[in-house]
């Protein structure tokens, strides 16, 4: 699975949008774009995923450039709760046994502010 | 739905004793369960892969004599660490994949081990 890069922290003010990237510049064609994150002293939460287009559900907007090198995860209005390690994760489909694994990187450590 | 637990969530135990814990997929029957480690921190570590009915699949420098992994049911696994020492005091965390469909994986609340 391709590599990813996050910055170590961020801070973002309570009900403004929180705005993490992640590049992952040797991403390959097949390789999906997943963010978990994980609150102090928890598991790991899955949030979204994406191939190539943009996604959103309740929790989150996932924005993938268009070569796919570089993506963001938008919590458009963080609250306190938020505070967490974010993990983007790059993955391949599944090919055989072994290829549902998760390799976590250190993460962003997102801190919101009151 | 996708609710993974596990028992204990905290456990301090004496150094040579064992300690198991147990991983429990709630509402789901899980093929493959994950466990991790986690150090303070650090991010997690996948520890092994165990898929139900067969033997678990252990990362490099994991040894597989510590750490005993069953995964006899759909929707049980469990990770006993045995002669626990100090150095194995630390988060650990299961995951569940569902037996049919996404690659989504959901992961237990973790277990906080101290070794004394």
């Amino acid at each position: 699975d391709a590599k990813t890069t996050q910055p170590p922290s961020m801070d973002c003010a309570e009900g403004r949008a929180a705005n993490l990237p992640c590049n992952h510049s040797t991403i390959s064609g097949n390789e999906y774009v997943y963010w978990y994150r994980q609150i102090h002293s928890q598991g790991p939460q899955y949030i979204i995923h994406g191939l190539k287009n943009n996604e959103t559900n309740e929790m989150a907007s996932l924005i993938i450039t268009e070569d796919r090198k570089s993506s963001t995860l938008i919590l458009p209005h963080a609250t306190l709760r938020d505070t967490a390690v974010y993990y983007c994760i790059v993955r391949a489909p599944y090919s055989g046994a072994g290829s549902y694994q998760l390799t976590f990187g250190k993460g962003t450590k997102l801190s919101v502010i009151p | 739905g996708a609710v993974v637990s596990q028992h204990p969530s905290r456990v301090i135990c004496k150094s040579g004793t064992s300690v198991k814990i147990e991983c429990r997929s709630l509402d789901f029957q899980a093929t493959t369960m994950f466990w991790y480690r986690q150090f303070p921190k650090q991010s997690l570590m996948l520890m092994a892969t165990s898929n139900e009915g067969s033997k678990a699949t252990y990362e490099q420098g994991v040894e597989k004599d510590k750490f005993l992994i069953n995964h006899a049911s759909l929707t049980l696994s469990t990770l006993t660490v045995t002669s626990a020492h100090p150095e194995d005091s630390s988060f650990y965390i299961c995951s569940a994949r569902a037996r049919q469909g996404s690659y989504e994986q959901y992961f237990g609340p973790g277990t906080r081990l101290t070794v004394t």
